[in-house]
């Protein structure tokens, strides 16, 4: 019964495209989700979050978007670099004291 | 400002013994968590601590496992009784207050391997 699945274990893009990383959710309770990205043997590195009353946040390369109706969000990060090849983990706040849900991780790799 | 820190980076053992972690929190994060990754998985919610208060537990978190965090600061947690299953990526995040405005901040982590 996983609240939150990354159905994509891994992505490969050239650099410089668009990278579109996809998370599905089950509870339409959550209200906050939140993006992480994690090297090898690193701890996860916050990204982006967004608010279930917004349907986009944006902070530089990267961009959230959220359809509430499909329970379905988005990364995009463009252009793509060869740095930010990473595991990224899609997160909902699931619980009242804060705790994160994890989907299982999508793995990029950006190509030269 | 000096992010979460813990301790050990790695920790083998075999089944049976006992093992504790240390975490130490972003200086004034009042909120302390520790997660379960395993090969595979994302991070798994095992506790919650709203300063040196307990305040949720998973139910992962069997009788063997024990989390405290006195006079509010570092955390500790303990496993007794190891066992295969719990090799895993053992990983604590600290906030300042929950919510997605104020996200959690990871360490790196510690890694226990059973024998």
């Amino acid at each position: 019964d996983q609240q939150v699945k990354q159905n994509s274990p891994s992505l490969s893009v050239q650099e410089g495209r668009i990278s579109i990383l996809n998370c599905d959710y089950t509870n339409s309770m959550f209200d906050y989700f939140l993006w992480y990205k994690k090297y090898p043997a690193e701890g996860p590195t916050f990204l982006i979050s967004i608010s279930s009353i917004k349907d986009k946040n944006e902070d530089g390369r990267f961009t959230v978007f959220l359809n509430k109706s499909a329970k379905h969000l988005s990364l995009h990060i463009v252009p793509s670099q060869p740095g930010d090849s990473a595991v990224y983990f899609c997160a909902a706040i699931g619980g009242s004291q804060g705790n994160l849900i994890f989907g299982k991780g999508t793995k990029l790799s950006v190509k030269p | 400002d000096t992010g979460v820190s813990q301790n050990p980076r790695h920790k083998i053992t075999k089944r049976g013994q006992n093992v504790t972690f240390r975490c130490d929190p972003i200086s004034e994060h009042n909120r302390l968590y520790w997660y379960r990754q395993t090969l595979g998985q994302g991070p798994e919610f095992l506790t919650y601590f709203q300063n040196e208060a307990q305040l949720e537990k998973s139910r992962l978190l069997s009788d063997r496992f024990s989390a405290e965090r006195p006079k509010g600061s570092f955390s500790t947690l303990e496993i007794q009784r190891t066992e295969q299953g719990d090799s895993a990526m053992y990983l604590c995040a600290s906030s300042p207050r929950g919510g997605g405005s104020q996200p959690q901040h990871f360490g790196d982590g510690t890694r226990l391997s059973i024998l």
